[in-house]
């Protein structure tokens, strides 16, 4: 069985600050997928990495995906009150169509 | 709207009631997933549809769930018998491709807002 294992599970920081968040597994991925929830809404696909090493940048989120494909990071630049949310990461195994997703990192931003 | 719905938004029963869960995925989309987020866990696969072939039902915690895909379009999931565990966010999805030339891989998934089940 294929885990994700995210931290940290809660963060609460002030507007401006930078943060990271982490998702590491023991398994190797084809891909990892980066989602955010927000209460009473499906995940939305922020971004998908494929390649050991790749770096993935979305306005102030940057993703990385480890050389291993075994874990990744999303880093946040400044955080804004907007980027408060649970952030998931979800593992897709090679030939898999099934993803294993990380418990989630509820972060809030507080202004 | 172009997005995958579902309904209803939120279930209150009574344990032991069945219920039905509705999901209508965005049109021409071949996969369909079902998924339960329980508080402070991650989502929890339960069920795959792929165009017409078997469902992958390896996830499905116990035979008071169960699933269908009438048409390749609209799913249902049904809960028999609730027990109070089965309280959780019902989450569908469904995607472009599941299977290409036989061989699975994951596409992006687009995600409904969920149904909120709670079994009193």
């Amino acid at each position: 069985t294929q885990l994700l294992e995210q931290s940290p599970q809660f963060l609460s920081i002030q507007e401006g600050e930078n943060l990271t968040v982490y998702c590491n597994s023991s398994s190797v991925f084809s891909s990892l997928q980066w989602y955010r929830q927000e209460p009473g809404e499906g995940p939305v696909l922020l971004v998908t990495v494929v390649t050991g090493g790749e770096v993935k940048k979305l306005k102030r989120l940057t993703f990385q995906f480890g050389d291993a494909r075994k874990d990744s990071s999303l880093h946040i630049t400044a955080a804004q009150p907007g980027d408060t949310g649970l952030y998931l990461c979800a593992g897709a195994g090679a030939g898999s169509y099934q993803l294993t997703f990380g418990k989630g990192t509820k972060l809030s931003v507080i202004p | 709207g172009a997005g995958v719905s579902q309904s209803p938004s939120n279930k209150v029963t009574e344990k032991g009631k069945d219920v039905e869960l509705r999901c209508d995925p965005i049109s021409g989309h071949t996969a369909l997933y079902w998924y339960r987020q329980s508080l402070g866990q991650g989502l929890e696969f339960l069920i795959y549809f792929q165009g017409n072939s078997a469902p992958d039902k390896s996830g499905l915690p116990s035979d008071r769930f169960s699933a269908e895909r009438t048409g390749g379009s609209v799913s249902t999931l049904t809960i028999q018998r609730t027990q109070q565990e089965d309280s959780a966010v019902y989450l569908c999805a469904s995607s472009l491709v599941g299977l290409i030339a036989g061989v699975s891989m994951a596409d992006t998934q687009y995600f409904g807002p969920g149904t909120r089940l709670t079994v009193l």
